[in-house]
């Protein structure tokens, strides 16, 4: 799976929009971008998920650039509670294939009051 | 909440036991994958288990193993386990089907095991 570059970690105002980047510049064109968050000590929980197009769901917003080579998520309107180690994955999945998600370190998003 | 479970929450033993974790998956998926997640570190992919058989492994030594049920419920085993097996250890679940082109993996709350 391709390597992602990520922020360590960014701060937020409390109702701003959080934009969180990503680096995925070898991401090949059967590879998924997808979103989980990690709330502390919590399971991973999935955002969202894109190939090439723009997606939006009742989390939060996912932009693909047109080469495929960045990616950004929005929450939109950030609140206290989205505090958590935000990671970006890229997955390539070929149909019968059986390999895992593979975590960075992720950014950490603080969002402050 | 995912509807996926883990038991027990938390756990302790100690060098050279043998442990065995527990996950039920998310109701209509069939893909059970467990992870380690060691402190201050993202989540390492140790195996993957659908329809019953091992289907991918990440980098985990053979004390590591598991089991699928026909329920598509999961158990992780570890042998001798080692100071390092500290960790969160994590299982999703997901729904393969042929064809499609990808899927989504819904994790648990996981599991804190402490190797004393």
């Amino acid at each position: 799976d391709a390597k992602t570059t990520q922020p360590t970690s960014m701060d937020c105002a409390e109702g701003r929009a959080a934009n969180l980047p990503c680096n995925h510049s070898t991401i090949s064109g059967n590879e998924y971008v997808y979103w989980y968050r990690q709330i502390h000590s919590q399971g991973p929980q999935y955002i969202i998920h894109g190939l090439k197009n723009n997606e939006t769901n009742e989390m939060a917003s996912l932009i693909i650039t047109e080469d495929r080579k960045s990616s950004t998520l929005i929450l939109p309107h950030a609140t206290l509670r989205d505090t958590a180690v935000y990671y970006c994955i890229v997955r390539v999945w070929g149909g019968g294939g059986a390999d895992g998600l593979t975590f960075g370190k992720g950014t950490h998003l603080i969002i402050q009051p | 909440e995912t509807g996926v479970t883990q038991s027990p929450t938390h756990l302790i033993k100690t060098r050279g036991q043998q442990v065995t974790l527990r996950c039920s998956s998310q109701s209509g998926h069939n893909t059970v994958s467990w992870y380690q997640q060691a402190l201050g570190q993202g989540p390492q992919f140790i195996f993957q288990y659908y329809r019953e058989e091992e289907n991918g492994r990440g980098n985990f030594p053979p004390r590591f193993s598991g089991l699928q049920f026909p329920n598509y419920s999961s158990e992780l085993n570890v042998n001798a386990l080692e100071l390092d097996d500290s960790a969160l250890y994590l299982c999703a679940s997901s729904l393969y089907l042929v064809g499609l082109s990808t899927d989504t993996q819904y994790f648990g709350p996981g599991t804190r095991l402490t190797v004393l």
